[in-house]
Order: structure tokens, then C-alpha cells, then sequence
């Protein structure tokens, strides 16, 4: 059964420090990974879209990449400003066709 | 440029009072799902359509109902609430592109359902 963790599952870090939250999974037969953003209070925001034939894709300061043989995805944030504090998600599509979650990860950036 | 939208955002509901939360979605998505989100886990699937008429399980369906009568609605009911179902449930919809998941899913802002 496809398991995907996430950690830490909270992170703290001043204004304009590159920070990298992870994401594992257990089974490499992955189709996708999907990382979303979630505010309080609301609901989830796609940020990237990694297909399994790619090692990484890039949207303004994100960044995130996957290693399948390791089952190991990074997404990397430049710069970062304190509207980038929320709930970082990711998530694997699997042999079931369906998104598997991770619990992920609060990041919160000090101005 | 609604995107998907639930109703209510906030509920409590007395144990084995039932009860339907709405989605409905405008833009044209085959995919739809509904998950609860708790403390601490990822979210789990509880029911999924992948077209007007179409309804499967997920991880988690025992006590919830869905159906699929057009492609813009997916409501899903709770038969007799019970406080284990307590939680925020999000409803999401996407194109799928081969059968997969493979392109951007778009989630309403959720659900907040308190089971006292």
C-alpha cells in the first residue's frame, strides 16, 4: 500500500532564506506528484505537477523535483516571503489511479 | 469564474441526524472526489465519479453516500452523522487526461462538520 510522509511536519524560518520541504512515498510506481497549498480556512491550490518520466518542474521561485528510484520529491522555495507561510501538500497518483496525501508540512516565514 | 463550489462552510450536526453537503463545479470536469481531512493524517478519499452516472468508493466510504446525476454536481450525503465524522471535507474536481489524474485538480474551500 502506497504511504506518503512528509517531513517535519512544521517549519519555521526568517524572510528570504531557500528553504526545501520533503516528501517520500513508498511505492515507486507512481503516475504524477502533485504538490498543493493550503491557507487556514481553505481550500487546496495545485502549485506543481511532476509526470513520472520528469525530474522536476519549476513555477517562478518553486521548484520541485522527483526522484523515483529513491521515492524521494523535494519542493524548493527561493526567497521566501511570509506569504508563502501555509501548508505545503504533496501527493502521489499510484497504481489505483488515485491521489494518495501526505499529512504535510506548516511552513511559516518570519518577517 | 466560480470553480468549485461547496456548501455550507460550517455545520453541526446532532449524532444520527443526516445531513448533504453541495459541490458543484463549471468547468466541465469528467473527475470528481470528495475527501475529509483530519488532524495529523493526509486526506483520505471517500468517494469518487468519473462522469455523470458514475460513483466508486474510495479509502473511507462507510457512512456517506454520493451520486452523480449531472457533470457540475457531486453532493455528498451522511446517512446518520456520528461524531466520528467530525472533521473538514473538501470537494475537488479535474479533467483526466488517459484515465489518469494527470492534470491540475481544483478544491472547493471546504467543509468544517462538527458531529456533537
Amino acid at each position: 500500500k502506497q504511504e506518503v510522509t512528509q517531513i517535519p511536519a512544521a517549519l519555521s524560518v526568517p524572510e528570504g532564506e531557500n528553504l526545501v520541504l520533503n516528501c517520500s512515498f513508498t511505492d515507486s510506481a507512481i503516475y504524477n506528484l502533485q504538490w498543493f497549498r493550503q491557507d487556514p480556512g481553505k481550500g487546496l491550490t495545485s502549485l506543481l505537477l511532476i509526470q513520472s518520466s520528469q525530474r522536476e518542474q519549476t513555477s517562478g521561485r518553486l521548484n520541485a523535483s522527483l526522484d523515483k528510484s529513491s521515492g524521494r520529491s523535494t519542493l524548493y522555495i527561493a526567497a521566501s516571503q511570509p506569504g508563502d507561510s501555509a501548508t505545503y501538500l504533496c501527493a502521489v497518483v499510484g497504481s489505483n489511479y488515485q491521489l494518495i496525501w501526505g499529512a504535510g508540512t506548516k511552513l511559516i516565514i518570519k518577517p | 469564474n466560480a470553480g468549485v463550489t461547496q456548501t455550507p462552510k460550517f455545520q453541526v450536526l446532532k449524532t444520527g441526524q443526516s445531513m448533504t453537503l453541495q459541490c458543484a463545479q463549471d468547468m466541465n470536469h469528467e473527475y470528481m472526489s470528495w475527501y475529509r481531512q483530519d488532524p495529523g493524517m493526509g486526506l483520505r478519499l471517500i468517494h469518487y465519479s468519473v462522469g455523470a452516472g458514475i460513483t466508486d468508493q474510495g479509502e473511507v466510504p462507510n457512512g456517506y453516500n454520493v451520486s452523480r446525476s449531472t457533470t457540475e454536481d457531486f453532493p455528498l450525503r451522511l446517512l446518520s452523522a456520528a461524531p466520528s465524522q467530525t472533521s473538514v471535507y473538501f470537494c475537488a474536481s479535474s479533467q483526466r487526461d488517459r484515465g489518469l489524474l494527470n492534470t491540475e485538480a481544483f478544491f472547493g474551500q471546504g467543509t468544517r462538520l462538527t458531529v456533537v
